[in-house]
């Protein structure tokens, strides 16, 4: 069966870090991929996706991501962190019929 | 510029009573769905529509019904609302049923069922 893990439920990260978030699937068929972003109290954001071609992936607000088959994996990535990216994170994989499959979430904190 | 609206954003039901929640979208989007979001859990599906006059069930459709008289409009109803409806609903809409439609998302209503 398909699924979607985001093994971190929180990440705390201080403000100017770099960040890396992890997401897992399973899926038999080549994967269409997807990072969301809640802000609080908000609805989801496409931050980026991926469907083919170049593995690494530039999204909004300067997230990348990389797809990597051999691992099964679609992490999500920024060099440094400001506190407004302090939100909720969402894994997401698709299929043709664009039935979407979500990971749980990665709560991410901003330290001062 | 509204995208996707979600009325109401709270709402308290007692076990057994019945009530509708409103999405409506003003970008003439084809696709739109429902989505439950639970502590944990990430989202799921609960019903979705590839176009007016068109409905089909999610991951999730028991207790809940939706229908889909025009492009705007996607309610969902809960017919006799339980404890386990306690949750955050969202309402998304894309251009086209292709996957690299991006969803847009409302921003939710929070509902609780005594």
């Amino acid at each position: 069966a398909q699924s979607v893990t985001q093994p971190d439920i929180h990440i705390t990260v201080s403000e100017g870090a770099s960040l890396e978030l992890r997401c897992n699937y399973s899926y038999g068929a080549t994967p269409y991929l997807f990072w969301y972003v809640q802000s609080p109290g908000q609805g989801l954001q496409l931050l980026l996706k991926y469907f083919s071609g170049d593995t690494l992936v530039q999204g909004i607000k300067g997230f990348e991501a990389e797809f990597k088959r051999s691992q099964s994996s679609f992490n999500l990535r920024k060099p440094s962190v400001h506190w407004s990216d302090a939100a909720e994170y969402f894994c997401a994989v698709g299929d043709s019929n664009y039935q979407l499959i979500w990971g749980a979430g990665t709560k991410l904190i901003i330290k001062p | 510029n509204a995208g996707v609206t979600q009325t109401p954003k709270f709402q308290v039901l007692k076990t057994g009573q019945s009530m509708t929640l409103q999405c409506a979208q003003d970008m003439n989007h084809e696709y739109m769905s429902w989505y439950r979001q639970d502590p944990g859990m990430g989202l799921r599906l609960i019903h979705y529509s590839v176009g007016a006059g068109i409905t089909d069930q999610g991951e999730v459709p028991n207790g809940y019904n939706v229908s889909r008289s025009t492009t705007e409009d996607f309610p969902l109803r809960l017919l006799s609302a339980a404890p386990s409806q306690t949750s955050v609903y969202f309402c998304a809409s894309s251009e086209t049923t292709g996957v690299n439609s991006p969803l847009h998302f409302g921003n939710g209503t929070r509902l609780t069922v005594t």
